[in-house]
C-alpha cells in the first residue's frame, strides 16, 4: 500500500512570496490533516478535512494560509504571503476515519521543508 | 494553550533500557500515542494506549499510563542504535474529532 505522498520535499522562498504544497493521502482515507512542525517542536495541527469538508481549522492563520481538498482526495496548502516565522516542515497525514471510539491511526507523509529567507 | 510536555533529550547505551516520559493535559483524553520520527522522515506510530488501561506491552515497548498524575511513559527494552530518533507523545480528545496534540519530542541517542 502506497503511503502519504507530499511534494515538493524542499522549498526555499523569500519573505512575501507565495508557496503551495501538495498532498496525496492513502487511497480510501477520508480524513486528511495538515500539520506545521517548527524546528525543535512537535507538530501542530493546522487544518483537518473529512472528505472535502473542513472539520477543524481553528489554528490555521487564515490571513495568509489557505487549504483545499476539492474532490475529497488530494489537498493543497498555500501560504501567501510567506513570513520568516513560516519556516517549518509541513506534514500531511491521513486516516480512514475520524470516528470517536477507535484508535484511528494517522499516517504521515515525509513532509515539505520550507525555508523563508 | 494546552501543553503536552516531554524532556528534550535522553542518552543511553546500546542494550540498556530507555524510558521516555510525557505529561499530558486532559484527563478526558481517550487515546494516547507514541510516535517516532527519524531524520528527514515523517512520523511513524509506535504504539498507543486507551485511557482505561494502565499498561500495554508490545514486544520491546512498554507503555505505562498514570491517569491520576496525567503521566505517560514509554520504555524501550534492549535499546538498539536503530532506536535513535525523536519520540513524540500525543493525546487525542474525542470531543475534537481525531485531533492530536503533540509534545515537543524527546531526542533519544543510543551509544554503541
Amino acid at each position: 500500500e502506497a503511503g502519504v505522498a507530499q511534494s515538493p520535499r524542499y522549498k526555499i522562498i523569500e519573505k512575501r512570496q507565495s508557496v503551495a504544497f501538495w498532498c496525496n493521502p492513502i487511497s480510501g482515507h477520508a480524513t486528511l490533516y495538515w500539520y506545521q512542525q517548527i524546528l525543535g517542536q512537535g507538530p501542530k495541527l493546522l487544518i483537518q478535512f473529512q472528505n472535502n469538508g473542513v472539520v477543524d481549522d481553528s489554528q490555521l492563520p487564515k490571513d495568509r494560509f489557505s487549504a483545499e481538498r476539492l474532490k475529497g482526495v488530494d489537498s493543497t496548502l498555500k501560504i501567501q504571503p510567506a513570513k520568516l516565522e513560516d519556516s517549518a516542515v509541513y506534514l500531511c497525514a491521513s486516516s480512514s476515519t475520524s470516528r470517536s471510539g477507535s484508535y484511528n491511526e494517522q499516517f504521515f507523509g515525509p513532509g515539505t521543508r520550507l525555508t523563508v529567507l | 494553550g494546552e501543553d503536552v510536555e516531554q524532556s528534550l533529550f535522553l542518552s543511553v547505551r546500546e542494550g540498556d533500557s530507555s524510558v521516555i516520559n510525557c505529561t499530558y493535559t486532559d484527563s478526558s483524553s481517550t487515546y494516547l500515542y507514541w510516535y517516532k520520527q527519524e531524520p528527514g522522515a515523517g512520523l511513524q506510530l509506535l504504539t498507543y494506549i486507551f485511557s482505561n488501561m494502565d499498561m500495554k506491552q508490545d514486544q520491546r515497548l512498554t507503555v505505562l499510563l498514570n491517569k491520576k498524575d496525567k503521566h505517560l511513559s514509554l520504555r524501550i527494552a534492549d535499546t538498539q542504535t536503530g532506536d535513535s530518533a525523536i519520540y513524540f507523545c500525543a493525546e487525542r480528545w474525542d470531543s475534537a474529532g481525531n485531533m492530536l496534540t503533540f509534545g515537543g519530542g524527546t531526542r533519544l541517542m543510543v551509544k554503541p
